[in-house]
This record gives structure tokens, C-alpha cells and sequence, in this order.
């Protein structure tokens, strides 16, 4: 069965600094994955999605992700955080079918 | 993308009542779709609506609790029954977007969420 894991519930980062979001999933073959970012009081926003072809994507807001096969692993990235960037972030999976499979959320929080 | 509104953005409500969430898109989508987010906790898919169809629930989800309409390709309505305190969480609807021929269509775009409390 499809799964996926976001190991790091909160993670608290310096603005200016780096950010890495990691996500595992499991899934036979290679699936559709996807990275939202969810404000307070919002809905989900698509950051980035990955279909095929190049592992390392692009997205909004500077984020960027990278499709790593033999890890099983989507990490969300972003070289500089802004304090804006503070919010839920969800990954999650598909199997190229309507239904998602979505981790557990990692809230971030943006120091001063 | 799609522009996905919910009504009511929020409400408290009492046990045993029951409260009918509105979403609308403003373009004619086929597919779409209702979530739970209870609090802390990820989403959870309720049920596919398809218009002109029933909707289609997942495991845990009854039609009694969480009836669904899908009157026309641009709205849909979920309503929760009888609610308890439990049944406080944020419900999100969603669409596909693009065609089954489409990788886009993959994606989906989810309205603002109306957060519900039960007391």
C-alpha cells in the first residue's frame, strides 16, 4: 500500500537560512508526488509536482524539490527562508489515479 | 488553476445538528472532491462526487453521515449529520484539474476549508 512519511513534525529555522523538508514514500512503481503548503487559516497551495523527467523541480515561491528513486524520497528545499515561509507543508503521493496519500505535515517556524 | 470558494468559512455548531458546506469552482470540473482535516492531523479523502453520479466514499465514511450533492460542474455540497465533537475538524473541497489525457489533471486545487467546531 501507498504511504508517506514526513519524519520532522516541526522544524524551526533562522530567516535567510537554508531549509530541507523531507519526505519518504513507498510505492511499487514510480508515483506522482506532490508538496502543498497549507497557511494558518488557508487552504492547500500547490508549491511543486513531479510527473516525470527531470528530478530536480521546480516550484513557487522558490522551492524547489528533487525525486530521489533509490532513496524513495521527495525533499523539499529553499536556499533562503522568508518569514512568510512559516505555514504547514504536506507531501504527498499519487498513483497517477485521483487519489492522494497525504504524510503527516511538517510545520515550519521562521525566527527573526 | 482553479478558484475554489467555501461557504461558511467557519462555524460552531451544537451536537446532534447537522451543517451543509458549500463549494464552489469557478470552472466546470468533473471530478471533485471532500476532505478531512481534523486537528493536527493530515487530510483524509471523505468522497469522490462526480456530477450526475453518487458519490463514492472511502473506507470509514458513510453516506448517512456525510450526505453529498453534485448538482451541476461547478458547485457541491457536504453536509455533516448529527454531528458530535468529534466530527470538529477543517473540510476541504477539492477539483482535478485538467483532462484524463492531461498530466496536469493529476493535480489538485483545494478551496479555503471551512473549519467546523462541535461543542
Amino acid at each position: 500500500a501507498q504511504s508517506v512519511t514526513q519524519p520532522d513534525i516541526h522544524i524551526t529555522v533562522s530567516e535567510g537560512a537554508s531549509l530541507e523538508l523531507r519526505c519518504n514514500y513507498s510505492y511499487g512503481a514510480t508515483p506522482y508526488l506532490f508538496w502543498y503548503v497549507q497557511s494558518p487559516g488557508q487552504g492547500l497551495q500547490l508549491l511543486l509536482k513531479y510527473f516525470s523527467g527531470d528530478t530536480l523541480v521546480q516550484g513557487i515561491k522558490g522551492f524547489e524539490a528533487e525525486f530521489k528513486r533509490s532513496q524513495s524520497s521527495f525533499n523539499l528545499r529553499k536556499p533562503s527562508v522568508h518569514w512568510s515561509d512559516a505555514a504547514e507543508y504536506f507531501c504527498a503521493v499519487s498513483s497517477g489515479t485521483y487519489k492522494y496519500i497525504f504524510g503527516t505535515g511538517t510545520r515550519l517556524k521562521v525566527l527573526a | 488553476s482553479a478558484v475554489i470558494s467555501q461557504k461558511p468559512s467557519r462555524d460552531i455548531c451544537q451536537r446532534g445538528t447537522s451543517l451543509t458546506i458549500q463549494c464552489q469552482v469557478d470552472s466546470q470540473v468533473t471530478m471533485m472532491f471532500w476532505y478531512r482535516q481534523q486537528p493536527g492531523q493530515s487530510l483524509t479523502l471523505i468522497a469522490t462526487a462526480n456530477q450526475g453520479s453518487e458519490a463514492t466514499y472511502e473506507s470509514g465514511f458513510v453516506i448517512d453521515k456525510f450526505p453529498i450533492s453534485r448538482p451541476n460542474l461547478t458547485f457541491s455540497t457536504l453536509t455533516v449529520s448529527n454531528m458530535s465533537p468529534e466530527d470538529s475538524s477543517i473540510y476541504l473541497c477539492s477539483v482535478r484539474g485538467g483532462s484524463s489525457t492531461d498530466p496536469n489533471s493529476y493535480e489538485q486545487y483545494f478551496g479555503p476549508g471551512t473549519r467546523l467546531t462541535v461543542t
